[in-house]
C-alpha cells in the first residue's frame, strides 16, 4: 500500500519565479492538506482540499494556491517566490472531514524548496 | 485558537536512559492530542494519539504519553531510549468538533541519543 508521495524531493528556484509541488494521497484517502515547515519550526498549515475545493486555509497570502484533481492528488503553487518561502513543504492526506478518522493525517516525505 | 508549547528545544540523553519530552497546550475547547516523529530528511510519522478513553496511550516502539487535562499537558516518555530514537518530535492538538480537523503543532523537540 503506497503511502503519501510527493514530487520533486528537492527544488531550487530564484526569487520572483513560480513553483508547483505535487502530492498523491495514501490509498483510500480523499483529503489533502499542505504545510510549510521552516527550519527549526513545526509545520504551519497552508490549506486543505476536499472534493476538489479548498475547504480551510491558514494564514498564508494569495501567492499560495492549490488544486485537487478527481483522483484526489493535489498541487501546491507558489507565485512570486520570496527568500522566506524556502522551507520543507509537507503534504498530508486523511479521510474526508467527518468522524474521528479525519483527525489522523499521514504525511509525505516533503519537498525541500530553496529560493535564492 | 489553540497553541502548543514544547518546553525543550533539544534533549540530549544517553542510550538506555529514560527520557521525557514535555508538551503543554492552550485551548478554549476540547482537543485531541498527537505526537509525531520526524527522522532526518523525512516527513512526519504519527507516534501516538489521544482521542478519548484511557489518558495513558502507548506506541508500538515503547513510547507513552499521558493526557493531563487539569495541567493541559501531554508529555511523552520512554523508559529506555535507543540510538535509533534520535529524531525531532512534535506535539500537536486538534480541536474537537467545530468542523476543523487541522492540527496546531509545537516547534518540536530534538531528541539526541548518545552512545
Amino acid at each position: 500500500d503506497a503511502g503519501v508521495t510527493q514530487s520533486p524531493t528537492h527544488l531550487i528556484k530564484t526569487r520572483g519565479q513560480q513553483v508547483t509541488l505535487r502530492c498523491s494521497p495514501k490509498s483510500g484517502h480523499d483529503t489533502v492538506s499542505w504545510y510549510q515547515q521552516a527550519l527549526g519550526q513545526g509545520p504551519q498549515f497552508i490549506f486543505q482540499y476536499y472534493e476538489e475545493e479548498e475547504r480551510q486555509r491558514g494564514n498564508f497570502p494569495d501567492r499560495f494556491s492549490g488544486h485537487q484533481f478527481p483522483n484526489y492528488s493535489s498541487e501546491l503553487n507558489v507565485n512570486a517566490l520570496l527568500l522566506g518561502d524556502s522551507a520543507l513543504y509537507l503534504c498530508a492526506s486523511s479521510l474526508h472531514p467527518t468522524g474521528q478518522g479525519s483527525y489522523e493525517q499521514y504525511f509525505g516525505p516533503g519537498t525541500r524548496l530553496t529560493v535564492t | 485558537a489553540q497553541s502548543v508549547t514544547q518546553l525543550d528545544s533539544q534533549v540530549p540523553v544517553f542510550e538506555e536512559a529514560p527520557v521525557e519530552l514535555r508538551c503543554n497546550y492552550s485551548s478554549s475547547v476540547s482537543v485531541y492530542l498527537f505526537w509525531y516523529v520526524q527522522y532526518p530528511n523525512q516527513g512526519l510519522q504519527l507516534l501516538l494519539k489521544y482521542l478519548s478513553g484511557s489518558t495513558l496511550v502507548e506506541s508500538i516502539n515503547g513510547f507513552e504519553a499521558e493526557f493531563n487535562k487539569s495541567q493541559t499537558s501531554f508529555h511523552l516518555r520512554k523508559p529506555s531510549v535507543h540510538i535509533s530514537d534520535t529524531a525531532e518530535y512534535f506535539c500537536a492538538v486538534t480541536p474537537v468538533g467545530g468542523g476543523s480537523y487541522i492540527p496546531t503543532f509545537g516547534r518540536g523537540t530534538s531528541l539526541i541519543v548518545h552512545p
